[in-house]
Formats: C-alpha cells, sequence, structure tokens
C-alpha cells in the first residue's frame, strides 16, 4: 500500500520560532518522487520542492529546509525563524508511477504562526 | 506560474442536477488531473489523463465522468450531482515527457451542492 501520514493536524508557534513539519510515506517502488506543497489561506495550491527517492541530500532554500532520510521513509520539513505569512496548511505528497503517476497526499497540517 | 484556469471558480447546484467543470491549460502538458479536497482526507484523485482521449479513474472516480477532446482542456462531469460531491475541486498539470513529474495546480473550484 502507498501511504503518507502527517501525524500533525494542527501547530501553533508565535512568531520567530523553528517549526518541524512531519511527513511518514509507505511504498515498495524503489523509484518514487516526495512533494511538499503550501496552501495559503486563500486556497491556491503552491509547488515547494521536489525530491528523488535516489536523492538523500538534505536541501536548503532560504528559511526553508527538508530531511530525507529513506531508512525511517521520511520527509519533514523545517521551517527556521517562522513568520507570519508562513501561516497555511502544508501538505506532504508522495508521486508514484504506477497508474499513470499519480500524487498521494497526506492529510495536511495547519501551520499557525501568530505574531 | 503554471498557466492553468479554472472554470467556474464557484458553482451552487442542486441534488440532480449535471455539472461540468473546466480545466484549461496553456502549457501543452501531456498529463491532467482532477482531484477534490475534503476536511480530513487531504486531496484524492478522481481522474486523470495522458493524452487526448485517453483517461482513467483514480481512487475517487464513482459518479464522475471525465473527457479530453483537446489537449488544453480536461472536463469533469458530475452527471447527477449529490451533497457528497460538495467539496473544491483541483485540476493539476504534469508534463512527465519530460521526466519533470510535478504536478502545478489550478485555483480550484468551490462547489455546493444544495
Amino acid at each position: 500500500a502507498q501511504k503518507v501520514t502527517q501525524a500533525q493536524t494542527e501547530i501553533s508557534v508565535v512568531e520567530k520560532e523553528d517549526v518541524t513539519l512531519d511527513c511518514v510515506y509507505e511504498t515498495r517502488d524503489t523509484t518514487y518522487y516526495l512533494f511538499w506543497y503550501k496552501q495559503p489561506p486563500s486556497g491556491e495550491l503552491v509547488f515547494l520542492i521536489r525530491r528523488n527517492s535516489f536523492d538523500e541530500q538534505n536541501e536548503i532554500s532560504g528559511r526553508y529546509s527538508w530531511n530525507f532520510q529513506k531508512s525511517t521513509s521520511s520527509f519533514n520539513f523545517t521551517i527556521t525563524a517562522s513568520q507570519v505569512v508562513d501561516s497555511a496548511v502544508y501538505f506532504c505528497a508522495l508521486f508514484v508511477y504506477n497508474q499513470g503517476g499519480k500524487l498521494i497526499f497526506g492529510q495536511g497540517t495547519e501551520l499557525s504562526v501568530k505574531p | 506560474d503554471a498557466g492553468i484556469t479554472q472554470s467556474p471558480r464557484h458553482k451552487v447546484t442542486e441534488t440532480g442536477t449535471p455539472v461540468t467543470l473546466r480545466c484549461h491549460q496553456t502549457e501543452n502538458h501531456r498529463y491532467m488531473y482532477w482531484y477534490r479536497q475534503d476536511p480530513g482526507h487531504g486531496l484524492r484523485l478522481i481522474h486523470y489523463s495522458y493524452g487526448v482521449k485517453d483517461t482513467d479513474k483514480g481512487e475517487v472516480s464513482d459518479g464522475y465522468s471525465v473527457s479530453r477532446s483537446k489537449t488544453e482542456d480536461f472536463l469533469l462531469t458530475l452527471e447527477s450531482a449529490t451533497s457528497s460531491q460538495t467539496s473544491v475541486y483541483f485540476c493539476a498539470i504534469s508534463d512527465q515527457g519530460t521526466g519533470t513529474d510535478t504536478q502545478y495546480f489550478g485555483p480550484g473550484t468551490r462547489l455546493t451542492v444544495l
């Protein structure tokens, strides 16, 4: 079975705190991709990052960083020095190649950053 | 930003009426997808298309049909809308032919079935 679990339904932090959003995935495929999307209150889905299963290097983009660990099937997302504009729902997703290729989404983590 | 539009953006309809949602892209991407978003479920795939006239079912396809007669347009039809189909519907596109595999999403359509 292929599945993505985001155990944290809601997280609330105060501005400038660091916050980590957890993502655990399940798949038997050896080739797959992992994604993070952001959905701000306006409702659109914004692509943040794509990582393939053969690349376990961590990635940093400004205040955002991602930690991919195949040994624990996790792809966690950290926001450093959070800001109010980071308030959104964040989705982790697994792309698998069977059935034409499809994204399997986690249920999302709602992050609220308070001033 | 990927050129994806969805119409209508909001629709209220009554149970039993047919409804068609349209997704239009200007990127000439091969793959197009329809998802629905419901609280507690994230996004779930309804149908997808891998080319003109080539479509297949996703995990929640019951009650929905799709058509793709042109590369740029992917239509989602609810033949007889039910209240359980009240949801936000997102279209996505992907250019898997170049190996990018990233799906880019349209702005969404909020559908309410009374």
